[in-house]
């Protein structure tokens, strides 16, 4: 079946440090890749998304490409904020088979120090 | 615009009671659903629907029952709580487009002991 795994946490980064956080995933149809971002005490909240392979999603200086061939989508930052800090989920929803769900992988929390 | 709103914040439950979460939006989605969110564990699906009068078990359906009597709500209900249900519980909704995001409610932290 669908899934997404992404790595462990927690990640702790200086402030301006490169961040990559990994998500690989499994889907048997026509998967579109989302991040999501959870701000402490928070729901989660779209931070970015994909719907086809090739295809980048990007916002807040956040990256994230469409790999079909790796069946990755990684998340990167050039230079992150203590303001980045949260839990930082990748998910996927299946358009052929199975668009009516989402998938989330586990979790990454990301601290920031200054 | 107040999108997904999820009753009550905090809740502490004995083991055996039973309380229903309230979810509601207001963008007038058709789908919506309720996810649980165990430490470290990542979000699992409870229960979905994809309109009012339809519902669907997800992946943890066990111990909970939903309805969806209108589009605008849908009540997560926890009969003989357990504490393997001591979670953060989280509502969302999404429009009608194959790629619209998910919103999400800022979710129930529910302790039963």
């Amino acid at each position: 079946g669908d899934s997404v795994t992404q790595m462990e946490g927690p990640v702790t980064l200086s402030e301006e440090a490169f961040l990559t956080i990994n998500c690989t995933y499994t889907a048997t149809g026509y998967p579109s890749l989302f991040w999501y971002v959870q701000y402490p005490g928070e729901g989660l909240q779209l931070l970015l998304k994909a719907t086809k392979a090739d295809d980048k999603g990007s916002n807040k200086g956040f990256e994230a490409t469409y790999r079909k061939e790796t069946t990755s989508f990684h998340l990167e930052k050039g230079s992150v904020q203590v303001s980045d800090s949260a839990v930082y989920f990748c998910a996927l929803t299946d358009h052929r088979y199975n668009f009516n769900k989402f998938y989330f992988g586990s979790g990454t929390k990301l601290n920031v120090k200054p | 615009n107040a999108g997904v709103t999820q009753t009550p914040k905090f809740r502490i439950l004995k083991i055996g009671q039973s309380m229903t979460l309230q979810c509601a939006q207001d963008m007038n989605h058709n789908y919506m659903y309720w996810y649980r969110q165990d430490p470290g564990m990542g979000l699992k699906l409870i229960y979905y629907s994809v309109g009012a009068g339809i519902t669907d078990k997800g992946e943890v359906p066990n111990g909970y029952n939903v309805s969806r009597s209108t589009t605008e709500d849908f009540p997560l209900r926890l009969e003989l709580a357990a504490p393997s249900q001591t979670s953060v519980y989280f509502c969302a909704s999404r429009g009608q487009g194959t790629n619209e995001k998910l919103f999400f409610g800022s979710g129930t932290q529910l302790s039963v002991l």
